[in-house]
């Protein structure tokens, strides 16, 4: 079956930029998203970007797709101390749209 | 306007006993979709309905989990008997259609401890 895995822990300093990567393995991934949940709180969906593109950028995030590496990026530009949680990527093929697929999950910690 | 709406937020209950867990989703999304989520086994999809069908159960873990929907603003998620191992966040999404441009929108989630 499909699996996406990502790294557990990043830890970053207030200004800087954060990059949390993940991998996944179906070549079939149509949409690629990313989610953030903060503590005590539901999944949030941050930005998601189709597999026939290779960036997408909305105001301090950037997502970098490698579709023939099947990795994908998350760029936070600028990191606060309220970027402070976990970050999901996720993915959904085209024969299943409903349903995604999640990643372990990636703590960001920011620093001041 | 509402996001999906969870009830209870947290519940702590005796193994064996019944837990049923509430959902409603956003009005005029007709997918719904429930999760649970635990440190070691992190986010699993355990059922979704389409139109207030269920589509795929297989995440299901076993026969004491099972879920309803039965009108388009109501859903239930229910543990006949719990048992510890259950203990987990519980989580609720709803989606405008299957399309992955459409993307679901997350309640707040049941925090469910079984003792």
């Amino acid at each position: 079956g499909e699996d996406v895995e990502q790294s557990l822990f990043l830890s970053v300093r207030e200004g800087d930029s954060s990059v949390i990567n993940c991998t996944y393995t179906d070549s079939s991934s149509t949409y690629l998203y990313w989610y953030k949940q903060e503590p005590g709180a539901g999944l949030q969906l941050l930005t998601y970007i189709f597999s026939n593109m290779d960036m997408k950028q909305d105001q301090r995030l950037t997502v970098l797709l490698n579709k023939k590496d099947k990795h994908l990026s998350l760029r936070i530009a600028d990191t606060q101390t309220g970027d402070s949680a976990i970050y999901f990527c996720a993915e959904s093929d085209t024969g299943t749209a409903s349903k995604l697929t999640f990643g372990t999950g990636t703590r960001l910690q920011v620093t001041l | 306007d509402a996001g999906v709406i969870q009830s209870p937020r947290h519940e702590v209950t005796e193994m064996g006993q019944e837990v049923t867990l509430r959902c409603k989703p956003i009005s005029g999304h007709d997918y719904l979709f429930w999760y649970r989520q635990t440190m070691m086994r992190g986010l699993e999809l355990l059922i979704y309905f389409n139109n207030n069908v269920p589509i795929d159960d297989s995440g299901m873990p076993e026969d004491r989990f099972s879920a309803k929907m039965p009108n388009a603003s109501f859903s239930t998620l229910k543990i006949q008997p719990s048992e510890p191992r259950d203990s987990a966040v519980y989580f609720c999404a709803s989606s405008s259609g299957r399309y992955s441009n459409q993307p679901q929108h997350f309640g707040d989630g049941t925090r469910l401890s079984i003792l």
